[in-house]
């Protein structure tokens, strides 16, 4: 079966620090991977998403940055973080078809949930 | 814009109660309606809906889906405090970005003892 971790689960930084969430999957290949925000009292907001290594999307122009160096493997970067920037962020997959088939299903990991103070 | 907007945003019954969810949505190239539960962290997929008038049940959860008129309901009967979360509804699209999720904000349900 697949699963996805995410790590760390839980982080304060300071204002104007880095930043690297990793997010990896189990179980499945060539998936569909995203990152989204949960802001507090706002819905889920994708940020990036990739369809393969190397490939990324960016959703919403912001002061962050998403890798795939691996199939299985998505990492969300930042090079100095901004108040703005808390909240809690999910990475989750989806199943990549042939032919360029694709499908809506999504599955979330467990979330970090990120203080920037 | 696509949009998909929940209501109500939150709601407090008591355990036995039934409730219904409402999401309804206005996008470009729907192609099919999700909902998720959201207890203390990860979303957990509940239902996906691509045809009209067409229930999807499992346990005391069921959803139907009305592409004529752009909404989803999503019922619970016989609630049990177990049931409290917030219950998200997502459209995805046909085509632009590859399986893409557009969220609602979220109904933030509370069954009480």
């Amino acid at each position: 079966s697949q699963t996805i971790h995410q790590w760390p689960a839980t982080l304060v930084q300071p204002v104007g620090s880095p930043l690297s969430l990793e997010c990896t999957v189990e179980g499945t290949s060539n998936p569909n991977l995203y990152w989204y925000r949960q802001a507090a009292g706002r819905g889920l907001q994708l940020l990036f998403y990739s369809v393969g290594i190397g490939q990324i999307s960016s959703e919403v122009p912001q002061n962050l940055s998403a890798s795939r160096p691996q199939d299985r493997q998505f990492i969300l970067s930042s090079k100095k973080l901004l108040l703005s920037d808390s909240g809690f962020y999910l990475c989750a997959w989806s199943v990549r078809g042939l032919g360029g088939r694709h499908y809506n299903e999504q599955f979330f990991g467990p979330g970090t949930r990120l203080t920037v103070l | 814009e696509d949009k998909v907007v929940q209501s109500p945003l939150s709601l407090v019954v008591h355990e036995g109660d039934t409730v219904t969810l409402n999401c309804s949505y206005e996008v470009t190239n729907f192609r099919s309606l999700l909902w998720y539960k959201q207890e203390k962290k990860a979303p957990t997929f509940l239902f996906m809906l691509t045809s009209s008038g067409i229930e999807k049940k499992s346990g005391r959860l069921s959803s139907i889906l009305d592409k004529k008129e752009l909404f989803s309901i999503l019922n619970i009967t016989a609630t049990q405090t177990g049931d409290s979360a917030v219950y998200l509804c997502a459209v995805g699209l046909y085509g632009g970005s590859q399986g893409n999720l557009i969220f609602g904000k979220g109904t933030k349900l509370s069954v009480k003892p």
